[in-house]
């Protein structure tokens, strides 16, 4: 299966311990995005990568939120002292190109902050 | 008022029947993606459209770019089609959206 590939499913995490979120996109694929659902609402765009490089972090939170796509290994998007509200699915897609190429998404990572 | 408008918000049909989902956005847009998310929280990319039509197995997608508006439709409906359909915009290198559409087809 050469898919998107996010681990953990899901994630339990006290108040305050940071959680690390991972995506190998499909082979070939040097185009990386994440998304979030928080319960009950709709798919919101967090961050879009390429190889090394953020190329749009408009939808990130200003605080408590990185991500990277080094050369070498998966997608990290990591969240530093999560809070209840971190709660959610996080999605992550990747593609050959650009946002007007076809998005393959990953099963998501369930984050649950207790 | 959200830049990009889905009606229904849920739907129930019987099997068999014709859907129509709408997808309406109030920004020019250089891209719409349909997506489809199963009861069990998967995405899965249905289409890509900048113009015109296209169609995938019993899956229809159509988008009008003068008026801003694009519409998904499933032919033959089945039970295994009930999900979650969301439409996408992509609007300056930001993709916004949609809340969604809830379909459940009743065998």
């Amino acid at each position: 299966n050469a898919g998107v590939m996010q681990n953990p499913r899901h994630l339990v995490r006290r108040r305050g311990q940071e959680a690390r979120l991972r995506c190998s996109p499909v082979k070939g694929h040097s185009h990386v995005y994440w998304y979030r659902q928080l319960p009950e609402e709709g798919l919101k765009f967090m961050v879009y990568l390429q190889k090394e490089n953020i190329i749009d972090e408009s939808g990130m939170p200003k605080e408590r939120f990185s991500a990277e796509f080094p050369k070498e290994g998966p997608s990290i998007l990591r969240i530093q002292q999560v809070v209840r509200g971190d709660s959610a699915a996080y999605f992550c897609a990747s593609s050959t190109g650009s946002y007007q190429e076809t998005q393959y998404f990953g099963p998501g990572t369930r984050l649950l902050v207790l | 008022k959200n830049e990009v408008e889905q009606s229904p918000q849920n739907l129930t049909a019987q099997e068999g029947e014709f859907i129509t989902i709408n997808c309406s956005y109030s920004v020019g847009i250089s891209a719409l993606h349909w997506l489809q998310q199963h009861p069990g929280g998967g995405i899965v990319s249905l289409f890509m459209l900048s113009s015109g039509k296209k169609k995938h197995g019993r899956l229809i997608a159509t988008i009008n770019i003068q008026e801003k508006h694009s519409s998904l439709h499933i032919t033959a409906s089945h039970p295994r089609d009930s999900a979650v359909y969301i439409c996408a915009v992509l609007f300056n290198n930001d993709m916004r959206f949609g809340a969604g559409t809830r379909l459940t087809v009743k065998p």
